[in-house]
């Protein structure tokens, strides 16, 4: 079945310094999406990637979606305390099934004062 | 806040009972959906309704029995669980149209603990 690696597992960062989490598929993707789950909580959407080599950007948080789109990455720059949390990639494939959207391990963000 | 709402928040219970957990949205999403999360892990695909019709079922063990009465409802019903199952369990709905690849939105989750 499909699957969607992610790394790394954990990333401990002092605060203002940056953090990167990738993706990476075997096969082609229809389209990627980011989720950030805070301690205790639940899953919040973060954004959707359709298209081949897209790059969007929301405040700190800067998006990409690899030109075979079968890769994608978040980057969040001068992490602050409020960014700890698991952040998941979540992906379909190519398939179109819009049912089946299968996470990544996701990567826990710790973020030092 | 959350516009799906999950029923109950915490649930303990014994391996021969039989208890629901509760899910409902209001915002006209055809698509409705259980995860299951455990400590540490992502949330893994449990059920897919859309259109109120089990679209899919991810090899999951009969003691766990969705049930969609309407497009606004999805119950999971649970019955001779084991400690195993213990986890997080996530609704999520979205509009659900073929061609919709939108997000997820998801509650707040029912912690179950299976004694």
């Amino acid at each position: 079945g499909q699957q969607v690696m992610q790394i790394p597992q954990y990333q401990h960062v002092q605060e203002g310094e940056d953090f990167t989490t990738y993706c990476n598929s075997s096969t082609t993707l229809s389209n990627i999406q980011w989720y950030k789950q805070r301690p205790g909580g639940h899953p919040v959407f973060l954004i959707q990637l359709v298209k081949s080599g897209e790059v969007k950007k929301q405040k700190r948080l800067t998006f990409q979606f690899g030109e075979a789109k079968k890769n994608s990455s978040l980057h969040i720059t001068a992490t602050q305390t409020t960014d700890v949390g698991t952040y998941f990639c979540a992906a379909r494939g190519r398939s179109g099934n819009t049912g089946k959207l299968i996470f990544g391990q996701g990567t826990t963000l710790q973020v030092k004062p | 806040d959350t516009e799906v709402t999950q029923t109950p928040k915490h649930l303990v219970m014994g391996m021969t009972n039989k208890k629901s957990l509760k899910c409902e949205q209001h915002m006209g999403h055809r698509a409705m959906y259980w995860y299951k999360q455990k400590a540490k892990k992502p949330p893994e695909l449990m059920f897919v309704y859309s259109y109120e019709k089990l679209s899919i079922n991810e090899s999951v063990p009969s003691r766990f029995s969705p049930e969609c009465p309407n497009s606004s409802l999805l119950n999971l019903h649970l019955h001779a669980l084991q400690p195993e199952d213990s986890a997080l369990y996530l609704c999520a709905s979205n509009k659900g149209r073929r061609s919709d690849t939108g997000e997820l939105f998801f509650g707040e989750g029912s912690r179950l603990t299976v004694l």
